[in-house]
């Protein structure tokens, strides 16, 4: 079956640089969903999409932005990278937003900011 | 708001003994909660999800949780342990806005 896709799955960045990461949901699914995960740490909700609109705000700095296009893929932005943005990006997406439906997320992006 | 907790940073077995990795919440009303397994360099994958119903939930790859509302806890389970179950176990709870609230993780390590 089709799982989440996240593009790409390794990148290193100076400082003060910018990212852009991209997810492709799983065919159908409708709402995506950004989680930040530092070394040694649990995930760290970001934000999420449904139908293409902001749905939910966690701990996303202002250096961050995202959205859904009409495809439903969604692309975080990380603009003035710092050092302390280094860590494993995940995207997940679920079919509907409402909270019964288990979320599935990609093989993650791993940000390296030197 | 709503939280897990995981107790346990490591739990270690012998292959082949049941294993039992713990977690306990904290919610205001009906709590939704979830397992999820990471591998090494990989994804989170969902296991199992408590929503309402039979507090016996039973998941992927053989392994089930128990929803025990006076205890306030959701313990995953699995009656005989795999070397290739070790992986790093998380603990999820789905928050007021929806969105995914992790415990911290416990490496499940279990050895042949």
């Amino acid at each position: 079956a089709a799982g989440v896709i996240q593009s790409p799955r390794h990148l290193i960045k100076e400082k003060r640089e910018t990212a852009t990461l991209k997810c492709y949901p799983i065919p159908r699914h409708d709402t995506v969903y950004w989680y930040q995960q530092g070394p040694g740490q649990d995930p760290q909700f970001l934000i999420s999409f449904y139908e293409k609109m902001q749905s939910d705000k966690g701990s996303i700095p202002d250096r961050f932005s995202a959205q859904q296009f009409s495809d439903y893929h969604s692309e975080l932005n990380m603009s003035s990278l710092e050092l302390g943005d280094s860590a494993l990006y995940f995207c997940a997406s679920s079919l509907g937003r409402d909270a019964p439906y288990e979320q599935y997320f990609g093989p993650g992006t791993r940000l390296t900011v030197t | 708001a709503q939280s897990v907790a995981q107790p346990e940073d490591q739990v270690n077995v012998a292959e082949g003994n049941p294993l039992t990795v713990k977690c306990t919440y904290s919610v205001s009303g009906n709590p939704y909660l979830f397992w999820y397994v990471q591998y090494p360099n990989r994804g989170l994958q969902f296991l199992l999800k408590y929503i309402t119903g039979d507090n016996l939930v039973k998941g992927s790859y053989g392994f089930e949780a128990e929803f025990n509302k006076s205890q306030t806890s959701f313990h995953l389970k699995k009656p005989s342990a795999l070397v290739s179950d070790s992986a790093l176990y998380f603990c999820a709870v789905r928050d007021n806005n929806n969105d995914m609230r992790f415990g911290a993780g416990t490496r499940l390590t279990v050895k042949p």
